[in-house]
C-alpha cells in the first residue's frame, strides 16, 4: 500500500519552461490537493478537488493549472516557470465524508527549483 | 490576523524532557484539530486527531483541544531524538479543507 504517491522527487527548470507534477493516491479517496511549502509561509493550498470531476482554487492558484485526470490522479501543471514557484510541492488526499473526512495524507513532496 | 498561529520555534530541548507545543486560532467554526509531524525532506505524516474538546493520549502523545479559548496543545513525554522534527497544528470546520500552522522545529538533545 503505497498510499500517496508524487513524482519526480527533484526537479530543476529554467523560467519559462513547463512541466508536470504527477499524484497519484491508491486509498480510494475522493478528495485530493496540491500544496506548497515555503520557509517561514507553512503549508498554503494551491488547488484541490474534492471529488472527481471538479477542482477549485485555493489560496494561491496563480501560475498553476490541474487536472484530475481519474479518482486516483491530481496532476499540476506549471505553464511557464517562475523564480518564485521555486518550492517544495506537496500532493495530498482525503476521504470524502465519514468520521475521518478531515484527515489528509500526504506524499513525500516535489522539489521544485526554477532558476 | 490569521486563522492559526503556531510559534515557529526552534525549540531545543534535552532527551527525556517534556515538549509542549500550542496553536491558537481564530475561527470558532473549527471542530476538528491535527497534529502532523513532518521530518526532514518529508511529507507531514499524522501524529493526532481530535474532535472538539478535551484531551486525547496515544503512548507518549497528549494533545488538547480548548475551544473556550481557542487552544490546541501537543505534549510530548520523555522526549526521544527521533521526535526531532517540525509539528504542524491543522484544523478544519468540516469542508474537508485544512487551516495549518507554519510549524514548530523541535530539536531533541541527546
Amino acid at each position: 500500500n503505497a498510499g500517496v504517491t508524487q513524482t519526480p522527487k527533484f526537479q530543476v527548470l529554467k523560467t519559462g519552461q513547463s512541466m508536470t507534477l504527477q499524484c497519484a493516491q491508491d486509498m480510494n479517496h475522493n478528495s485530493m490537493y496540491w500544496y506548497r511549502q515555503d520557509p517561514g509561509m507553512g503549508l498554503r493550498l494551491i488547488y484541490y478537488s474534492a471529488s472527481e470531476g471538479t477542482t477549485d482554487k485555493g489560496e494561491v492558484p496563480n501560475g498553476y493549472n490541474v487536472s484530475r485526470l481519474n479518482k486516483r490522479e491530481f496532476s499540476l501543471r506549471l505553464e511557464s516557470a517562475a523564480p518564485s514557484q521555486t518550492s517544495v510541492y506537496f500532493c495530498a488526499s482525503s476521504e470524502f465524508g465519514g468520521a475521518n473526512k478531515n484527515i489528509q495524507y500526504f506524499g513525500a513532496g516535489t522539489r521544485l527549483s526554477v532558476l | 490576523q490569521k486563522e492559526v498561529e503556531q510559534d515557529p520555534g526552534p525549540l531545543s530541548v534535552p532527551e527525556g524532557a517534556i515538549v509542549s507545543l500550542n496553536c491558537t486560532y481564530s475561527n470558532s467554526a473549527f471542530q476538528y484539530f491535527m497534529w502532523y509531524r513532518q521530518y526532514s525532506r518529508k511529507g507531514p505524516e499524522l501524529l493526532m486527531y481530535t474532535y472538539s474538546s478535551g484531551n486525547k493520549e496515544d503512548g507518549r502523545f497528549t494533545a488538547q483541544v480548548d475551544k473556550s479559548s481557542k487552544y490546541i496543545s501537543l505534549f510530548i513525554r520523555d522526549s526521544q531524538p527521533s521526535d526531532s522534527a517540525t509539528y504542524l497544528c491543522a484544523m478544519s470546520d468540516g469542508n474537508n479543507r485544512l487551516a495549518f500552522g507554519k510549524g514548530n522545529q523541535v530539536v531533541v538533545i541527546p
